[in-house]
């Protein structure tokens, strides 16, 4: 089955750049939406933003102007860049595969990372 | 966009049923039959237990359903069993071709 996994620095210094990897293993990037999703220490879930893997891409608002999410097909892979970060994007970064339903998006999201823990901190 | 309104948290004893609600506009849970709901337990990922409003993947229990009125969605859980105590998060498809979540409830298990 899909199984996906999150790599990066776990430290980025503040105003740099954190910079995250989600490799896709037993299936194809090619098969569905994927999405970058994080968790600040208190508070809930922040959706950051999905890909297809012909590139095409919707953000957060509160997040568009800082951030790109990128695919990689020949590697199984969707990567994301955050730009400037500050205290307030230390979370837990967890990638997602959005289920698909009778070949149409269900918005849902059915397969995770295990989620990979970032510090911004100088 | 805003996050989707949900009781901070709810409890209810083992055998019982509980709901947890989540509300939010025209622009998101009113206006779209993309509702979402995850289980999550600490230290976990969250899980995926009900997408297109009352939809369950295969695997998840049918103690667990999903309904939606106006802008606001419901999960319930019935028969509540000790691993059910978990924090749940609703989401919801918007107007923009985006996703919003709620703030999470925790659900205790007396």
């Amino acid at each position: 089955q899909v199984q996906l996994q999150e790599s990066g620095p776990g430290l980025v210094r503040p105003s740099e750049t954190l910079s995250l990897t989600c490799t896709v293993s037993g299936g194809s990037i090619s098969s569905s939406y994927w999405s970058w999703i994080r968790q600040p220490p208190v508070n809930g879930l922040d959706w950051i933003g999905f890909i297809y893997y012909s590139g095409s891409t919707n953000y957060n608002p509160s997040l568009k102007s800082r951030v790109t999410i990128s695919v990689d097909t020949s590697k199984n892979q969707f990567s994301l860049k955050l730009t400037s970060v500050t205290a307030a994007d230390a979370a837990v970064y967890y990638c997602a595969r959005v289920a698909i339903k009778f070949g149409g998006l269900t918005y849902g999201m059915d397969v995770w990372g295990q989620g990979t823990t970032v510090t911004v901190s100088s | 966009q805003s996050a989707l309104t949900q009781p901070a948290s709810v409890s209810g004893s083992p055998g019982q049923s509980i709901t947890i609600s989540c509300t939010g506009t025209s622009s998101d849970v009113g206006g779209y039959n993309y509702v979402s709901w995850y289980q999550q337990h600490p230290g976990k990922a969250p899980k995926l237990m009900i997408y297109e409003v009352s939809d369950r993947p295969s695997g998840v229990s049918n103690r667990f359903s999903g309904s939606k009125s106006g802008n606001t969605a419901s999960l319930t859980i019935s028969g509540l069993q000790p691993e059910d105590e978990a924090s749940y998060f609703c989401s919801s498809y918007t107007s923009s071709s985006t996703l919003v979540f709620g703030g999470g409830t925790k659900l205790t298990v007396l």
